[in-house]
This record gives C-alpha cells, sequence and structure tokens, in this order.
C-alpha cells in the first residue's frame, strides 16, 4: 500500500526564516513525488514534482530514496508562503492518480 | 483555455438522500479524477475515468458512482448519503493516455454537507 507521511499539521515561522516541510512515504517501487499547494481561497495547484528538479518561488525538494523523504525547503521564507502544503504520491498503477499526506498548514508571520 | 469548474459550490442534504455532482475538465482534458477531501484531511482518491470509462478507484464503496460524457464532463453520484460522507469533493483532469503521471488540474470543489 502506498502512504504520504507529513507529520506536522503545523509550522509557524518568521519572516526570512528558513522553512522545511517533512513528507516522507511508504512505496514499493519508484513513485513520482510532487508538492501541492492552496493559498487562502485558491484551488489546489501544482507547486513542484521531484524529476523536474526545478526551484518555484524559491521552494527546492530532493527526493531521498534511503530515507523515503521529499522534503520542502525554503532558505527565507516570505508572508505570501503562508499556505497549505500537501505531499502527495503517484505510483506505477497503470493510471496516474495521487496518494496525499494531510498537509501541512504554513503561518509565515512578519 | 477554461480551467476545471464544479458546481454547485456548497450543497446541503440528509442522510439517506442522493447527490449528484458536475465537473467539467480543462479544455483539452480527456480524463477527469475524483477525490473526498474530509476536514483536516488531505484529498483521498475517489475514482478516476478516462474516455468514459472507469479508469481505476480508491477505496470507496459502490454507492460512490461516476459517469464521463462524451465531452470528458464528469458526474460523481452517492448513494444513501451517511454522516460521513460530509466533505469537500474535488475534481481533477488531465491528458491521460499513459503510465506515467499527467498532471492533473483541480477545480474549486463542491462542499457537501449531510445532516
Amino acid at each position: 500500500a502506498q502512504r504520504v507521511t507529513q507529520p506536522e499539521k503545523l509550522l509557524s515561522v518568521f519572516k526570512g526564516a528558513p522553512v522545511e516541510l517533512k513528507c516522507n512515504y511508504s512505496y514499493s517501487g519508484s513513485p513520482e513525488l510532487f508538492w501541492y499547494v492552496q493559498y487562502s481561497r485558491q484551488r489546489l495547484q501544482l507547486l513542484l514534482r521531484h524529476i523536474s528538479r526545478e526551484s518555484i518561488k524559491g521552494f527546492t525538494a530532493d527526493l531521498n530514496k534511503g530515507e523515503t523523504s521529499f522534503h520542502l525547503k525554503k532558505p527565507f521564507a516570505q508572508e505570501e508562503d503562508s499556505a497549505m502544503y500537501y505531499c502527495a504520491l503517484s505510483g506505477t498503477s497503470g493510471y496516474s492518480t495521487l496518494t496525499f499526506g494531510k498537509g501541512t498548514m504554513l503561518l509565515v508571520s512578519p | 483555455e477554461t480551467g476545471v469548474t464544479q458546481s454547485p459550490t456548497h450543497l446541503i442534504k440528509t442522510r439517506g438522500q442522493q447527490v449528484t455532482l458536475r465537473c467539467s475538465s480543462q479544455s483539452g482534458h480527456n480524463t477527469v479524477s475524483w477525490y473526498q477531501q474530509a476536514l483536516g484531511q488531505g484529498p483521498q482518491f475517489i475514482f478516476q475515468y478516462y474516455r468514459e470509462e472507469e479508469n481505476g478507484r480508491g477505496n470507496f464503496p459502490p454507492r460512490f458512482s461516476g459517469l464521463q460524457f462524451p465531452n470528458y464532463s464528469s458526474e460523481l453520484n452517492v448513494n444513501a448519503l451517511e454522516l460521513d460522507d460530509s466533505a469537500l469533493y474535488l475534481c481533477a483532469s488531465s491528458l491521460g493516455g499513459s503510465s506515467t503521471y499527467n498532471e492533473q488540474f483541480f477545480g474549486p470543489g463542491t462542499r457537501l454537507t449531510v445532516l
């Protein structure tokens, strides 16, 4: 069974502080990992995916297969980063769908 | 290009009733996935439709059913509503047809409350 675990419900930091949102996964294979973000009153949207190795809005995430982790990082948090962040996994089941974690609310205070 | 739309925005039903939720996929997309998001939880996969056929299903009972139409819009039907069905229902569309992941674009959701 595939599972995504986000251990923190809430992460509160000050503007300019580093941010790390934790994500661990369980999957017997080679999954694709994603971070989705939901800003207040907006729809869920893709932030980044591990295969693209992009940095979006200053965020990066490295897939660590040994630790089965895909933590999301940003060196200097901004107030506009405040949002709900979901880690998600897509397996190789023959059809593309997503298994989400429960999400972490990031609050960045001025 | 039109994004994913869902209707209605909000819905209140009572236990035992039936409900139909609707989703219009993004232009050019042929695959629709439905997710249930209970309060404080991440979205949970219900099922996916590709070219009018169910293409995969999560751990939901048969009273959750769906349809996809020739224009790739979709419906989610829930029979015999239970209190635990109260949730935000999300629709996501993508361009399917391969075994690799294709980005899913989400709608705003329908908030269902079962009393």
